[in-house]
């Protein structure tokens, strides 16, 4: 199974700075044939459920604003929140979809200090 | 708006079997490969299962394999997940999710609580 690693497991960020998350593969989640990275990244506030941001490594969802930024390629990825708001307090996970099962890492808490 | 909405969720003592079902509204539910992921309390998310669109194929994570079945119906715009020989550490959140790959819509979950 792909083994999904995020760091740091939890970050307390100002409001108006920039959050960093970083996400390994185990494995490559890249393929080679259409050139695409098979990683999504999700949010998740307490009592709903996931919602997804990013997918194809850097891809930003329909309605996502454009503070979320996607990056990476192979085994090694980034989500940045550029000015970090209030409403971005989660649980963020990363998520590979190029091997069944997909598996998730095991989430990043932000948290505004 | 596409919903879907999960039930079936309840209590259950080890050994025991539920049926979790999860019904569509507002996307053409045929056309989509559909997952049931699961989430432990205070845990991250764990895929469960998926099923393709006519339902012929079906995937499992190996720890759930003999003991979870996912199937659907079209025709009610639902997918399900029978569960049985429950365990312990089977008490979780229970999500239905369309399956682009990743999952762009999900259900509000049903609670499944195995306990003696």
């Amino acid at each position: 199974d792909f083994v999904m690693t995020q760091s740091p497991d939890s970050l307390a960020v100002s409001l108006g700075e920039r959050a960093t998350i970083n996400c390994k593969s185990s494995q490559s989640v890249f393929y080679n044939s259409n050139n695409k990275n098979y990683l999504a990244w999700y949010q998740q506030k307490p009592g709903q459920p996931p919602k997804v941001l990013i997918h194809w490594a850097s891809t930003r969802e329909s309605g996502v604003p454009d503070r979320f930024s996607g990056s990476g390629s192979g085994t090694d990825f980034t989500l940045t929140i550029n000015n970090l708001q209030a409403e971005d307090v989660a649980i963020y996970y990363c998520h590979q979809y190029y091997s069944i099962p997909r598996t998730f890492g095991q989430g990043t808490k932000v948290e505004i200090k | 708006e596409v919903q879907l909405v999960e039930s079936g969720g309840g209590f259950v003592q080890p050994g025991g079997s539920l049926r979790l079902s999860c019904t569509a509204s507002g996307l053409t539910f045929s056309v989509y490969w559909m997952s049931w992921v699961r989430q432990a309390p205070g845990k991250g998310p764990e895929w469960v299962a998926n099923i393709n669109q006519d339902g012929s194929e079906r995937n499992y994570v190996e720890s759930m394999k003999g003991r979870f079945t996912i199937s659907r119906d079209n025709a009610r715009n639902s997918v399900y997940l029978q569960m049985n020989n429950l365990r312990a550490d089977d008490t979780a959140v229970y999500y239905c999710a369309r399956d682009l790959a990743w999952f762009d819509y999900w259900g509000q979950g049903t609670l499944v609580t195995v306990s003696s």
